[in-house]
């Protein structure tokens, strides 16, 4: 089962920042937190990933907090492309590359 | 370098048959996952090879098998279809940085 618990929907603006949460209360030490994104019915596209700092990336930023039980991945400056569904994934860090998918969240950005 | 290529894209089969599908993971990369994703379902992990070897597998029945080439690539095999095995099957290839590239689908329809 998925370790992540994410909001099933949200909306944004184009131009604004998008700040999609994520909690993963049960994280381990030696898990990482992944984001990937599908834009319909594509392979998802990986964004970003941390293991206890925040990260930046040109696509976006992600926020762990200090206990690492939640996070934030922040769109900057969403725009109408980066609608898409957006999963939150804990992996671990050695022996495995799989990813155990949650429902993820439904990212509409509007006009 | 060229990405993660499936095939074929798309395939119809009927009932009771059975199917083969490719997986050309990226150059120099030795890890290959393989998910199933339905609307109902959502996306699911099958298994994971490493090196020819089966290092993970998901919760489905042993219709659903796989292997991996010497040279990396993959292929997995899904025998007496049923009409719930329709879906997206995704498969994704990790190399020595820790994120995954998937590759576009092989959407498969049993009729």
């Amino acid at each position: 089962d998925a370790k992540t618990t994410q909001p099933t929907s949200m909306d944004c603006a184009e131009g604004r920042a998008a700040n999609l949460p994520c909690n993963h209360s049960t994280i381990s030490g030696n898990e990482y937190v992944y984001w990937y994104r599908q834009i319909h019915s594509q392979g998802p596209q990986y964004i970003i990933h941390g293991l206890k700092n925040n990260e930046t990336n040109e696509m976006a930023s992600l926020i762990i907090t200090e206990d690492r039980k939640s996070s934030t991945l922040i769109l900057p400056h969403a725009t109408l492309r980066d609608t898409a569904v957006y999963y939150c994934i804990v992996r671990p860090t050695y022996n495995t590359d799989k990813l155990i998918f949650g429902t993820g969240t439904r990212l509409q950005v509007f006009p | 370098k060229a990405g993660v290529t499936q095939t074929p894209r798309y395939l119809i089969k009927t009932r009771g048959q059975q199917v083969t599908l490719s997986c050309s993971p990226i150059s120099g990369h030795r890890s290959v996952s393989w998910y199933q994703q339905t609307p109902g379902q959502g996306l699911q992990f099958l298994f994971e090879y490493f090196s020819e070897t089966q290092r993970n597998k998901g919760n489905f029945p042993g219709r659903f098998s796989g292997r991996q080439f010497s040279n990396s690539r993959s292929e997995m095999n899904v025998s007496t279809l049923e009409l719930g095995d329709s879906a997206l099957y995704l498969c994704a290839s990790t190399g020595a940085g820790t994120e995954a590239f998937f590759g576009q689908g092989t959407r498969l329809t049993v009729v």
